[in-house]
C-alpha cells in the first residue's frame, strides 16, 4: 500500500516555465514532508522540506505548498532550467516516538524533464 | 559537513561471491540506514540502525546481512546473490534526536550488478 502518492510520474516543461508536482498521503501521524532531487546514478538530495504547521515554505527557485486539511503537498519549481531535470521523490515521516527512527515514507518519484 | 560516503562506487559480482559494502559518515549522526533502490523507482528501506543496534529489518533475504562496527561505519555483507538483486544500494543517516524526525542525508550510492 502506497502511503504517499505522488503524480505525475513524468513531466515535461519548457525552460523558464513552471514544474508543479503534487503528493497526498492519509495518515495524519506523518508530520515531516521533504522532497528529494535526484540525478542518474547519484543518491536523492534533500530539495526542501516542510512541516504542517506552515502552508508554504520557499527556498529560491523552489516552493513547498501544503495543505493540511486536504492532506497534500505540492513542490513547485519556479524558472524551471535544464539543470532542473531530475527525478523528485516526495516523503513523508512520522513523528519520531523512537519506533519509527524518522522513516521516510516515499511516494514513486516525478521524472522532470526541461527542455532548452 | 554533511556528508556521507559509500565504497565501492560500483560492484560487479557472481552469485556464488561474498562482498561488502561500506558507508561512513562523521556528522555524529546516530541512525543509519540501508536501502535498495531499482531504477525508476523510490528507496525501499531495508535495514535501520539507532545508536549502533539492529532496529528496523524490513524482511530482508538473509543473503543481506547488516553490520555496524561503530556509530560511524555501516556495511552491507553480501552473500549468494541473486540477479533480481542488482539494483543501486544507499546509505542514509540522520541525527537520530529522541522526538522529532529529522533531516535523512543520502550518500552516493553503490551500484551494484550481480551476475
Amino acid at each position: 500500500q502506497q502511503q504517499v502518492k505522488q503524480s505525475p510520474q513524468s513531466l515535461i516543461v519548457q525552460k523558464g516555465g513552471i514544474s508543479i508536482i503534487n503528493c497526498a498521503y492519509e495518515n495524519t501521524a506523518f508530520d515531516y514532508f521533504p522532497w528529494y532531487q535526484q540525478f542518474p546514478g547519484k543518491g536523492p538530495a534533500l530539495l526542501i522540506a516542510i512541516r504542517p504547521d506552515v502552508s508554504e515554505k520557499k527556498e529560491g527557485r523552489f516552493t513547498i505548498s501544503f495543505n493540511k486539511s486536504a492532506k497534500q503537498f505540492s513542490l513547485h519549481i519556479m524558472d524551471s532550467q535544464p539543470g532542473d531535470s531530475a527525478t523528485y521523490f516526495c516523503a513523508a515521516s512520522p513523528f519520531d516516538r523512537g519506533s519509527t527512527l524518522g522513516r521516510l515514507y516515499f511516494g514513486r518519484g516525478t521524472q522532470l524533464t526541461v527542455w532548452p | 559537513d554533511t556528508e556521507v560516503t559509500q565504497t565501492p562506487k560500483h560492484l560487479v559480482m557472481g552469485m556464488t561471491n561474498k562482498k561488502s559494502l561500506k558507508c561512513e559518515q562523521h556528522m555524529g549522526h546516530r541512525a543509519m540506514y540501508w536501502y535498495k533502490q531499482k531504477a525508476k523507482k523510490p528507496p525501499e528501506l531495508m535495514f535501520v540502525y539507532s545508536y549502533e543496534k539492529l532496529s528496523i529489518n524490513e524482511s530482508v533475504p538473509s543473503r543481506f546481512s547488516p553490520e555496524c562496527p561503530n556509530s560511524s561505519l555501516l556495511n552491507l555483507h553480501l552473500h549468494a546473490l541473486q540477479p533480481e538483486d542488482s539494483a543501486l544500494y544507499l546509505c542514509a543517516s540522520i541525527q537520530g534526536g529522541p522526538l522529532r524526525t529529522e533531516t535523512q542525508y543520502f550518500g552516493p550510492g553503490t551500484r551494484l550488478l550481480v551476475l
